[in-house]
């Protein structure tokens, strides 16, 4: 089974700064079936990008994912307010993985 | 609008069984694959189980292997969780959501429905 770690377990970070999360899998991984999430609290996630690079509906361009075998990074370019909350990444495939989450709090 | 509403949720004994429903509006359900993700309280994602278009292909996550069965009816447009031999451990915050064709990423979640397995 593919496990997937993220890092850092928490990033503090203050609006206007780059925050730059990762994803490193345990086998290489399709880049077509890596996503990442945003979860704030008491809400369910959202899609953020899908098949490591494409954005999702709605999705601001300061989000970019990228990467591609066992490494994979998402990105925020310039932090808003809004931006901090608890990020996942998931692997596809003949199951489904997610990371165990980064949380990016204001510094 | 595009929308999945879970509904069952509650509390059950350990040993007990519990029945997950999600009603599917918006979209041409029997296009997309559709999945269950849960979390336990405080803790992270966890995929739980899918089902393809046709509901002829399920598979599961080793820990509900045998007790939960996932199904749905696309003239309904409902997908469903049957749950049994619930244990302390199953206790989360269950999503029904809708795959990303070709992609296996989750686009559209439900609100959750709160599973409690508590004596």
């Amino acid at each position: 089974e593919i496990v997937l770690t993220q890092s850092p377990g928490t990033l503090s970070l203050s609006p206007g700064e780059r925050a730059t999360l990762s994803c490193r899998a345990s086998q290489s991984v399709s880049s077509n079936y890596l996503a990442w999430y945003q979860q704030k609290p008491a809400q369910a996630p959202t899609l953020l990008i899908y098949g490591a690079s494409s954005r999702a509906t709605g999705i601001p361009d300061r989000f970019t994912g990228s990467g591609s075998g066992t490494d994979f990074t998402l990105t925020i370019s310039r932090l808003e307010p809004e931006d901090f909350a608890v990020y996942y990444c998931q692997r596809a495939g003949s199951s489904y993985t997610f990371g165990q989450g980064t949380k990016l709090e204001i510094k | 609008e595009v929308q999945l509403v879970e509904s069952g949720g509650g509390l059950v004994q350990p040993g007990g069984s519990l029945r997950l429903s999600c009603a599917a509006s918006g979209f041409t359900f029997s296009s997309h694959w559709m999945h269950w993700v849960r979390q336990a309280p405080g803790k992270g994602l966890v995929w739980v189980s899918s089902i393809n278009n046709d509901g002829s292909y399920t598979v599961y996550a080793d820990s509900v292997k045998g007790r939960f069965t996932i199904s749905r009816d696309n003239a309904k447009n409902m997908l469903s969780l049957q749950m049994n031999s619930l244990r302390a451990e199953d206790t989360a915050v269950y999503y029904c959501v809708r795959d990303v064709h070709g992609f296996g990423a989750f686009d559209i979640w439900g609100q959750g429905t709160m599973v409690t397995v508590s004596s």
